[in-house]
């Protein structure tokens, strides 16, 4: 059982779509971050959301951390087509090592 | 933000062999990093979480003798996959944690292309 879910499993928009991207959990987490990550190379930090209700904006991304902390959303506008890639949510829990990754939302941005 | 190398990018190999990837973090002392198995499209699989000075902890599943993992120094961790065979073939990919303050933040290699063939 995935600890963060997140949906959609796969997008596939055109260039110029706005799209939103959604993690959820029924945990609370010390912090939620967001990753992003291209074929044949490690995961890269988007962003670290801490404050519950917090909004963040990267560009055209927009990232949002529930009020709850339990969940997350990534609204990006205007997508281009190097917004392809794979998108991670991941959850830090209040003690030592917890890390949960999220279960992945597979971006195609068509030109 | 912090960096950790992963080496070799891509490996291949004759089934039966040994394949030694190593992950370093160049910025930041790492007691813990983490190994991933990542397939596909989909998200990562953690295998083991390896500990400076002592031995990893490995996920449920996860065969310890065959995924030798050894974390010298707090700078780096390997992964030794023993006696490879074609279902071993995967996307392998290192992670260090930062703690900062209260926040912590993964920090990934550029992850390891295994073929065994």
């Amino acid at each position: 059982t995935q600890l963060l879910e997140q949906s959609p499993q796969f997008l596939s928009i055109q260039e110029g779509e706005n799209l939103t991207v959604y993690c959820n959990s029924s945990s609370v987490f010390s912090s939620l971050q967001w990753y992003r990550q291209e074929p044949g190379e490690g995961p890269v930090l988007l962003v670290t959301v801490v404050t519950g209700g917090e909004v963040k904006k990267l560009k055209r991304l927009t990232f949002q951390f529930g009020d709850a902390r339990k969940d997350s959303s990534l609204h990006i506008t205007a997508a281009q087509p190097g917004d392809t890639g794979l998108y991670l949510c991941a959850g830090a829990g209040w003690t030592g090592n917890q890390f949960y990754f999220g279960t992945g939302t597979s971006l195609t941005v068509i030109p | 933000g912090a960096v950790v190398s992963q080496h070799p990018s891509r490996v291949i190999c004759k089934s039966g062999t040994s394949v030694k990837i190593e992950c370093r973090s160049l910025d930041f002392q790492a007691t813990t990093m983490f190994w991933y198995r990542q397939f596909p499209k989909q998200s990562l699989m953690l295998m083991a979480t390896s500990n400076e000075g002592s031995k990893a902890t490995y996920e449920q599943g996860v065969e310890k003798d065959k995924f030798l993992i050894n974390h010298a120094s707090l700078t780096l961790s390997t992964l030794t996959v023993t006696s490879a065979h074609p279902e071993d073939s995967s996307f392998y990919i290192c992670s260090a944690r930062k703690r900062t303050g209260l926040n912590t933040e993964a920090f990934f290699g550029q992850g390891t292309r295994l073929t065994v063939v």
